[in-house]
């Protein structure tokens, strides 16, 4: 295992509700980063947090909101979501928040929006 | 402005034969380069990455990539096949002269088929 767990692994919510998505890292990185996969679409960086500040944020609806609250755990919320938001959203870690730093990935929330 | 675009979205090869999943990319700069495999119901792994070292990278589970800046291309190969290489396997360009991460861009994935 790369040392990053997400979850729930799946989850399906009504466009009304409200979720999170939790996001763990064990192996001693600063940053970390939530991303969207959508079938058929490459991946689509979403949040990226280095020492426990945000430092990207491109153009994500406000419907997500991200928390950091340390190092080792990330949060995605989740409220009022649309049907076109189902897809794997994915974290991961690494090192730096660099070009060049590998990132480690967790498994993925397969997230269903009905 | 960086792109990368991964020429086959799907490959299917015999057991024991090469594997070739063609990659280009373009970069203002010189670039480092990725290649992350992704099983199914699984996160990315990083196969391998090119940061302006050698040009013939090698990575995990016999899988190479070269380096052509004058093709601009990242191919990936291995020499032979297996089954457990069926995937989806995915191009990463990102330009050294920024400091952010957003500047990671991903292609749109190539999925490897293995025939028995």
């Amino acid at each position: 295992e790369t040392g990053v767990t997400q979850t729930p692994r799946h989850l399906v919510m009504g466009m009304t509700n409200k979720k999170s998505l939790k996001c763990e890292q064990h192996l001693g990185h600063n940053a970390m980063y939530w991303y969207k996969q959508s079938a058929k679409k490459p991946l689509e960086l979403m949040f990226v947090y280095s020492l426990e500040e945000r430092v990207e944020n491109n153009s994500v609806p406000s419907r997500f909101s991200p928390e950091c609250p340390n190092s080792s755990h990330l949060f995605l919320h989740l409220h009022t979501l649309q049907p076109e938001d189902s897809a794997l959203y994915l974290c991961a870690s690494s090192l730096l928040a660099g070009t060049t730093d590998t990132q480690y990935f967790g498994p993925g929330t397969r997230l269903t929006v009905l | 402005a960086q792109s990368v675009t991964q020429l086959d979205s799907h490959v299917s090869v015999s057991e024991g034969t090469p594997v070739l999943l063609r990659c280009n990319y373009s970069s203002s700069y010189s670039p480092s380069l990725f290649w992350y495999v992704q099983h199914p119901n699984k996160g990315l792994q990083l196969l391998l990455k090119y940061t302006s070292a050698a040009t013939l990278v090698k990575g995990i589970n016999g899988f190479e990539a070269e380096f052509k800046k004058s093709e601009t291309s990242f191919h990936l190969t291995k020499p032979s096949a297996h089954m457990s290489d069926a995937a989806e396997y995915f191009c990463v360009v990102s330009d050294p002269g920024y400091s952010s991460a957003s500047k990671i861009i991903f292609g749109s994935g190539t999925r490897l088929s293995i025939r028995p």
